[in-house]
């Protein structure tokens, strides 16, 4: 079976501080990877996604990923974050043979400072 | 504009009663998916239908019953039977093709049952 941990519950940063959320999957195939962002009392928004080809992904709002296969790891970061970006983030993992079915981490909240 | 709707934004009923949760989509997508979400657990998945006329049971599916007669359209009913209902329940939506993996979320709907 497939799942998902986000190491960070929380992750307090400043302003224009760099920031990395951690995603960690386990999976005996080959699995295909996504990040979304939650704002409060709304749904989540695709941010990037890994299927294959280049391990670094790079999606929206300046955010990029990074697929490690040998550490089963993939990690979101943001070179200077902002106070928008003031989101809970969710790790999501699936492949082909589990039918599109996403399998989530328990989310990690990133808090930006001033 | 394409997208998912979900309605209404907060319900609130009494214990005992069976209610209706509404999503609807407009991308001509076959997979829907309706998801619970409890802060810290991340999003579980409580039914899934990838075809018209045709659903299974998702991680939790418990308490809960859905239908899809029409492709756009796949509710959910919070039935008496479930123990704990009150939490934000998010509708998704996915091609179902290969090569497409993501899913696409509603704006949540917030069931509160006192």
């Amino acid at each position: 079976a497939q799942s998902v941990t986000q190491l960070d519950s929380q992750v307090p940063v400043f302003e224009e501080a760099p920031v990395e959320l951690r995603c960690n999957y386990s999976s005996s195939v080959s699995v295909y990877l996504f990040w979304y962002v939650q704002y409060p009392n709304q749904g989540l928004q695709l941010l990037l996604k890994y299927l294959s080809g280049s391990t670094l992904v790079k999606g929206i709002n300046g955010f990029e990923a990074e697929f490690n296969k040998s550490q089963t790891s993939f990690h979101l970061r943001k070179p200077s974050v902002h106070i928008s970006d003031t989101a809970e983030y969710f790790c999501a993992v699936t492949h082909m043979e589990y039918g599109n079915k996403l399998v989530f981490g328990a989310g990690t909240i990133l808090r930006v400072k001033s | 504009d394409g997208g998912i709707t979900q309605s209404p934004k907060y319900l609130f009923r009494k214990e005992g009663q069976n209610v209706t949760l509404s999503c609807e989509q407009n991308l001509n997508h076959d997979a829907m998916y309706w998801y619970r979400q409890d802060p810290g657990q991340g999003l579980r998945l409580i039914y899934y239908s990838q075809i018209v006329n045709d659903f299974q049971k998702g991680d939790i599916a418990e308490g809960y019953s859905v239908s899809r007669e029409k492709k756009e359209s796949f509710p959910l009913t919070v039935t008496s039977a479930q123990k704990n209902p009150t939490a934000f329940y998010l509708c998704a939506s996915s091609p179902h093709r290969q090569g497409s993996y993501e899913q696409y979320f509603g704006p949540g709907t917030r069931l509160t049952v006192t």
